[in-house]
């Protein structure tokens, strides 16, 4: 079965400042995807950034860039200029592609709670 | 506005109440999945439909019954819950590729009393 382990519970960033998250996972497969997922207090799943298993080069969405290192099975997540509105529950997520599934399921990590200090 | 809508938003019930939690997306998606999130733990896959086909249970307790009439539509059925299940249910669906991103609602609060 594939886990998902964020191993920092908590952590905390000066506004304009950069913060990594960490996100490691374990899998036999090697077609997967790779998900970061944002929680506000509002509550809502929010997709951040994803990365496909089989591309080398690492996902960038404006300020928010992953670090993919498949060997080492780690995927973190980078946010640059961190802005209030970035304060929030991390989820890291993995979803296989074995079989060439017609659906997909997500497993997700334990989440990262995210401060940002004006 | 993500396209998922979950009702009610929030909902307290007794133990021996049946209440029903709904989602409907307006994506055009054919696959939906009830989660849950508790306090302290990671989000728990609960249920799969594809194409209104349930094709995965996570051996989810039959106090849980999902409905899926259509794809636009799913419900979560409840009745004799226990206190641990309080918890938020989240509703997502997503197209049959599995690299689309999965939509998420967002959230019926469940209070167990």
């Amino acid at each position: 079965a594939q886990t998902v382990t964020q191993s920092q519970p908590e952590m905390s960033v000066q506004e304009a400042e950069t913060v990594t998250l960490s996100c490691t996972y374990d899998t036999s497969e090697s077609d997967y995807y790779l998900f970061w997922y944002k929680q506000p207090p509002s509550r809502q799943m929010i997709l951040v950034i994803r990365q496909e298993a089989y591309k080398q080069q690492n996902a960038t969405e404006n300020r928010f860039s992953v670090n993919f290192q498949k060997a080492a099975k780690s995927f973190s997540l980078k946010i640059s200029d961190s802005q209030l509105g970035d304060a929030a529950m991390y989820f890291c997520a993995y979803r296989n592609n074995a079989g060439g599934t017609s659906y997909g399921k997500l497993t997700f990590g334990q989440g990262t709670i995210l401060t940002v200090h004006p | 506005e993500t396209g998922v809508t979950q009702t009610p938003r929030h909902l307290v019930m007794g133990m021996t109440n049946k209440k029903s939690l709904k989602c409907e997306q307006h994506l055009g998606h054919n696959a939906m999945y009830w989660y849950k999130q508790s306090a302290k733990k990671p989000l728990e896959l609960m249920f799969v439909y594809s194409l209104e086909e349930r094709v995965e249970n996570n051996s989810v307790p039959s106090r849980f019954s999902p409905e899926c009439p259509n794809s636009s539509h799913l419900f979560l059925h409840l009745h004799t819950l226990q206190p641990e299940d309080s918890a938020l249910y989240l509703c997502a669906s997503s197209s049959m590729n599995p690299g689309n991103t999965i939509y998420f609602g967002e959230g019926s609060w469940l209070t167990v009393v």
